[in-house]
């Protein structure tokens, strides 16, 4: 099967810019989480879709970041205005619904905001 | 709330010798833990998760992990590494059994060394 794919794999653009991120899970996969890592920290949970609702959004980090999952297949991150802490590199993962299912990621998106 | 440390920000050993990447974990209720790598450009693998039962655990790739309670410590290992075992190892607990999201250490960068 595919796996969870990302795009783009880099961006680069401008502090007051917007970019939007795209995640397609792996079919059949009800969860689809965001999250991201900035410069050798912590990956950091964003949100979590279960099909197109949001399960959790407690780790966005503001109104800048909007996250959608029209119809329960890909979703979009889209952040608007950059600024330049946004800058990280964003995973998606997904999973089936069940106990203890693994999240399976995809290989990022580096944002870079200049 | 949970949290997990990863104590060693590198560690590096000699192709052919064991290896041990240390995690303790912090939760409040039963632990689930798991264990992604990360290798360059690409996303996390799921490597192993401990939910209940024998202390060892073992994963792909070679890799296992001992689960100790009374240490809350999942120290991952591997009897003899290889150096495409080099790559950035990441620790994760959550403490449901639901779709819940990861709770991430920081990662460790291990170097195999030929």
């Amino acid at each position: 099967e595919a796996g969870v794919t990302q795009f783009p794999s880099h961006s680069v653009i401008e502090k007051g810019q917007t970019v939007t991120l795209r995640c397609d899970p792996i079919s059949g996969h009800d969860n689809l989480y965001w999250y991201r890592r900035v410069m050798g920290k912590e990956i950091k949970f964003l949100l979590h879709f279960v099909k197109e609702s949001k399960q959790d959004e407690s780790g966005m980090p503001n109104n800048r970041f909007l996250a959608e999952r029209t119809g329960g297949t890909y979703s979009t991150l889209k952040v608007q205005p950059a600024e330049l802490e946004d800058s990280g590199v964003y995973f998606c993962a997904s999973s089936h619904s069940g106990i203890l299912q693994p999240q399976h990621f995809g290989d990022g998106t580096r944002l870079s905001i200049l | 709330a949970q949290s997990v440390a990863q104590p060693e920000d590198q560690v590096n050993v000699a192709e052919g010798n064991p290896l041990t990447v240390k995690c303790t974990y912090s939760v409040s209720g039963n632990p689930y833990l798991f264990w992604y790598v990360q290798y360059p450009n690409r996303g996390l693998q799921f490597l192993l998760k401990y939910i209940t039962g024998d202390n060892l655990v073992k994963g792909s790739y070679g890799f296992e992990a001992e689960f100790n309670k009374s240490q809350t410590s999942f120290h991952l290992k591997k009897p003899s590494a290889l150096v495409s075992d080099s790559a950035l190892y990441f620790c994760a607990v959550r403490d449901t059994v639901g779709n819940t999201p990861l709770v991430f250490g920081k990662g460790t960068r291990l170097s195999v060394i030929a």
